[in-house]
């Protein structure tokens, strides 16, 4: 069965380094989020992605933050400058159709 | 704006008995889906249940199922035949026209052998 990867499981950098979490959705879907949960709190959204565009963004995804979908396939989210604050759980999810969302295991991101 | 609230943190259960998770959202919109998901100690987000909010019959999948009172607001799911593997944080959320999902704060739900 298809499934949405999520690379790296464990990422751990300096405050103010730039970091890139990569997605691989399944491949027939179009549209693309990105989630973070910090530990023992609820999960938020970022962003969502549609025809290589930001259709929404919360008041989370600031300038910090970035997405791409570079070769059709990848689907990215980076942050220019990492503060502690954001330590957290990130899922990418992807959904054919505006229904279901099908999410990937997560990227633990831990800023020291 | 759309919100969930889910306000019990935490619930115990015997194995093999049944239990229920209680959800309530708010929402202006008129089409809209309702979820849950759970959550083991892997951190990984599953799909337990989904139900459309212009169906009126409660969705049901194998010991999981949903007791949904739109007039009310309210999204419930219960667990039939607790299993060890239940063994979870549990979300409620909620999707509108926009597509993004609205989470609630979740439930940690153990079961007891």
């Amino acid at each position: 069965e298809p499934e949405v990867t999520q690379t790296p499981s464990h990422q751990v950098t300096q405050m103010g380094q730039e970091v890139i979490l990569r997605c691989v959705p399944i491949s027939n879907h179009l549209y693309f989020y990105w989630y973070r949960q910090i530990l023992g709190q609820k999960v938020e959204f970022l962003v969502s992605f549609y025809n290589n565009e930001i259709s929404e963004k919360s008041e989370i995804f600031d300038d910090q933050f970035s997405v791409e979908r570079p070769d059709g396939s990848n689907f990215t989210l980076k942050i220019r400058s990492t503060k502690l604050e954001d330590s957290a759980m990130y899922f990418c999810a992807s959904t054919p159709s505006l229904y279901e969302q099908y999410f990937g295991p997560g990227t633990r991101l831990t800023v020291t | 704006a759309q919100t969930v609230t889910q306000s019990q943190p935490e619930m115990s259960v015997q194995e093999a008995e049944t239990v229920t998770l209680s959800c309530t959202y708010d929402t202006s919109e008129n089409n809209y889906y309702l979820f849950w998901y759970k959550q083991p100690p892997s951190r990984q987000m599953i799909l337990v249940i989904r139900q459309e909010a212009y169906k009126q019959q409660n969705a049901t999948e194998n010991r999981f199922s949903v007791n949904f009172q739109k007039a009310a607001k309210s999204f419930s799911l219960k667990i039939s035949d607790s299993q060890l593997g239940d063994t979870a944080m549990y979300f409620c959320a909620l999707s509108g026209a926009n597509s993004k999902l609205t989470f609630g704060k979740g439930i940690t739900l153990s079961v007891r052998p």
